[in-house]
């Protein structure tokens, strides 16, 4: 079965301190998405990657596909950050639907 | 920057009644698909849309959802009959490459009384 399971649920941090959000699924994908979802409950996707690492400013998105793993990272914490992350698998070949994890809530603290 | 945009914001709507949610994808998008977040829950998928067909559907989506591209900008997500396990924040997202980043609109919450 398919599916994405991300730790930790909910996270606390102090402005200015590196957050690691993880993202694992359980069998081969072909992209791993990173989203953003708001208090008032609208999503924007942050990044898409199927290697490698990538960067957005503050926000860092790596894969490592043989441990079938994926991390975002913020740095320097800002209490805007405070929203729910989620990670979503897209599989591929004849599916291009997204498979989402449950989302980690992060709360920074000024 | 171009967004997807869905109205109305929030739908109040008695069980048992038709309800249509709308949404605008980016205009030069092909791909187009729903997805709902039940309170608490995470995303799940519905369906998607491509070239003027349901190219993938959930078990969720039954008989009693449909989808239309009535006019080559709208894009529509109707439920039949509506329950109150429809309650539910529902997403349309688009994107001009299905191996692209999906852009989601802010969603139309969903209650049925």
């Amino acid at each position: 079965k398919n599916e994405v399971e991300q730790s930790p649920q909910n996270l606390t941090a102090q402005e200015g301190e590196f957050i690691t959000i993880n993202c694992s699924y359980s069998v081969g994908i072909s992209a791993l998405h990173w989203l953003q979802q708001h208090p008032g409950g609208g999503i924007v996707s942050l990044f898409m990657l199927s290697s490698g690492k990538k960067k957005h400013g503050r926000l860092i998105a790596t894969i490592n596909i043989q441990e079938k793993h994926s991390s975002l990272h913020i740095t320097a914490s800002h209490p805007r950050d405070s929203a729910v992350y989620i990670c979503a698998a897209y599989y591929g070949g004849a599916t291009n639907k997204l498979i989402f994890g449950t989302g980690t809530l992060l709360a920074v603290q000024p | 920057e171009p967004e997807v945009t869905q109205t109305p914001s929030h739908q109040v709507t008695q069980m048992g009644q038709e309800v249509i949610l709308r949404c605008v994808p980016i205009s030069n998008h092909l791909y187009f698909y729903w997805y709902r977040q039940i309170l608490g829950q995470k995303v799940e998928f519905l369906v998607s849309f491509y070239n003027n067909e349901i190219s993938e559907k959930s078990e969720i989506f039954d008989d009693q959802f449909s989808v239309e591209r009535p006019d080559g900008s709208n894009f529509t997500l109707k439920i039949r009959s509506t329950k109150l396990e429809d309650s539910a924040m529902y997403f349309c997202a688009s994107t001009g490459d299905f191996r692209d980043l999906q852009h989601f609109g802010d969603g139309t919450r969903l209650s049925i009384l």
